[in-house]
C-alpha cells in the first residue's frame, strides 16, 4: 500500500484479556516507531525498531507491553494483562530513519472496559 | 512532567486572525518538528527545523527554531477554517535519534 496501515481500527477487550496490534509500515522504510495518545493529548513514544531491533525499549508503560518486528517489516504491539488505563489510540509511524519524515497510521484506538 | 511544553493548549479565534503557539524545554534538541493532526487520523508533518535560529515559511505558517535549540514557534497569518486541528511539536534530544518526544499539543479552532 501507498501509506502505513494499521489493523483493528477499533478494538474492545475486557480487562484481564491479551490484545494484539499491528502495524505495516511503508515499504522500504527501516525505521518504525509506536506511540500511544490519549484523547486530544500528545503522543507518548513507546518503542522505536531500527530494522528488526528495538535499540530503545525505555518508554513502554510496563513489562505488559511488548513489540516486535519481523522481516524489517510488519510490527506487532502485544499488551497483556489489559488494564482500563491502556485504553488510548495506538498510533504507528515508519521513516527512512534518523530525522527523516515519520509517516503516521491511522491508529487503532483500544478501549478496555 | 513532558520534556516539550506546548502554549496555549487551546486557542479559539476568529477567521483571519493571527495566532502563535510556542514549544518549549529546557533540553536541547538534534530539530524539531511540527505536525498537524485532524480527529481520527494521524499526525501529518508540516516542517523540520533543524539548525539553531532557523526560520522556515510555508504560505501563511512561519516555524522557528531557537537559536539554543531548545524552542520553536508557529506564527499563522490570517488563520482560516481550514487550518483547524491538533498542532504538535516533536523532535529527538541531541545525539539520540531513537527517542520522539512530543509536545501535549495546541487545540486551534478557526470560527468562519
Amino acid at each position: 500500500g501507498a501509506g502505513v496501515s494499521q489493523s483493528p481500527s477499533n478494538k474492545v477487550t475486557e480487562k484481564g484479556k491479551d490484545v494484539e496490534l499491528r502495524c505495516d509500515p511503508i515499504s522500504g522504510h527501516t525505521a518504525l516507531y509506536w506511540y500511544r495518545q490519549s484523547l486530544g493529548q500528545g503522543l507518548e513514544f513507546l518503542i522505536y525498531f531500527q530494522g528488526n531491533s528495538a535499540p530503545d525499549k525505555s518508554g513502554l508503560p510496563s513489562d505488559r507491553f511488548s513489540a516486535e518486528r519481523t522481516g524489517g517489516s510488519v510490527s506487532t504491539l502485544t499488551i497483556q494483562r489489559t488494564q482500563q488505563e491502556d485504553s488510548a489510540v495506538y498510533l504507528c509511524a515508519s521513516s527512512l530513519g534518523g530525522l527523516a519524515e515519520q509517516f503516521f497510521g491511522p491508529g487503532t484506538r483500544l478501549t478496555v472496559l | 512532567t513532558q520534556l516539550l511544553e506546548q502554549s496555549p493548549q487551546f486557542l479559539s479565534i476568529q477567521e483571519g486572525e493571527n495566532l502563535t503557539v510556542y514549544c518549549n524545554s529546557s533540553s536541547v534538541f538534534s530539530s524539531l518538528q511540527w505536525y498537524r493532526q485532524e480527529p481520527g487520523e494521524g499526525p501529518v508533518l508540516l516542517v523540520t527545523v533543524v539548525t539553531g535560529g532557523e526560520v522556515k515559511k510555508l504560505k501563511r505558517l512561519t516555524f522557528q527554531f531557537g537559536d539554543a535549540r531548545k524552542d520553536s514557534s508557529l506564527h499563522i497569518t490570517a488563520a482560516q477554517p481550514g487550518d483547524t486541528g491538533l498542532y504538535l511539536c516533536a523532535g529527538p534530544l541531541l545525539y539520540n535519534f531513537n527517542k520522539f518526544y512530543f509536545g501535549s499539543g495546541t487545540k486551534l479552532n478557526v470560527k468562519p
